[in-house]
């Protein structure tokens, strides 16, 4: 059974840095790129980050280019996400999702974990 | 920045009847297509990728069709289940960069 957990969130202020974490298991981890997308209270979806199986091939979505940076650790079956500069914008649930065999869609996503920025 | 449009923003049907969601891209995404179903308090469940081919584990009644710039969603008998958020996603592959719609609310009438 696939299964994504997330971890690191919680409440921060503005301008300060947090580290996501995402722990992987059931499947094999260094076969899929991974991403991260987060939602707003009570709004919509919004891709964050994606990485390939290899870290070669990384995206961010304009609106966190150039304060977050993705990673990850084939060994530890882990995604990251280090978030720095953050905003009161950025306060939202951050899900890890895993890709599909396309690469197109996100197959499986854990439950999130709540980011809040606030002074 | 491909942008993707849904409509209706919310459309209320009753149990058994037939629901029918839109998603427009702002420019072609070929067949580069996925839906996801929101229930209140869960993650998003993939049901549709690539325009027309079903996840795992999803029932016939959810379908999907269209390429291009004009995708629909359809679920022929509606499940009291079924009542949820319906998002659409792209992938432009290069640079690899993903959007979502700002989703259809799908309420029981």
């Amino acid at each position: 059974e696939v299964q994504l957990v997330e971890s690191g969130g919680g409440l921060v202020q503005p301008g300060r840095s947090l580290r996501l974490s995402c722990e992987a298991s059931g499947f094999s981890f260094d076969d899929y790129a991974m991403h991260w997308v987060r939602q707003a209270p009570g709004k919509g979806l919004e891709w964050v980050s994606g990485l390939t199986w290899n870290s070669v091939n990384m995206g961010y979505a304009d609106s966190v280019k150039g304060r977050f940076t993705i990673s990850r650790d084939n060994a530890k079956n882990s995604l990251y996400l280090q978030m720095n500069s953050l905003r009161p914008e950025d306060m939202a649930l951050y899900y890890c999702a895993k890709a599909g065999d396309g690469g197109n869609e996100f197959d499986y996503w854990g439950q999130g974990t709540l980011v809040t920025v606030s002074s | 920045e491909i942008v993707l449009t849904q409509s209706p923003a919310t459309l209320s049907l009753s149990p058994g009847e037939r629901a029918t969601l839109s998603c427009r891209a702002s420019q072609s995404v070929s067949s580069y297509l996925a839906w996801y179903q929101q229930k209140p308090g869960q993650a998003p469940r993939l049901l549709i990728y690539d325009a027309s081919n079903r996840a795992t584990g999803i029932p016939a009644r959810f379908s999907g069709s269209g390429s291009g710039t004009d995708f629909t969603l359809t679920i022929s008998s509606l499940e009291p289940e079924d009542f949820a958020v319906y998002y659409c996603q792209q992938c432009s592959n290069w640079p690899p960069e993903y959007s979502f719609g700002q989703g259809t609310k799908l309420e029981i009438k």
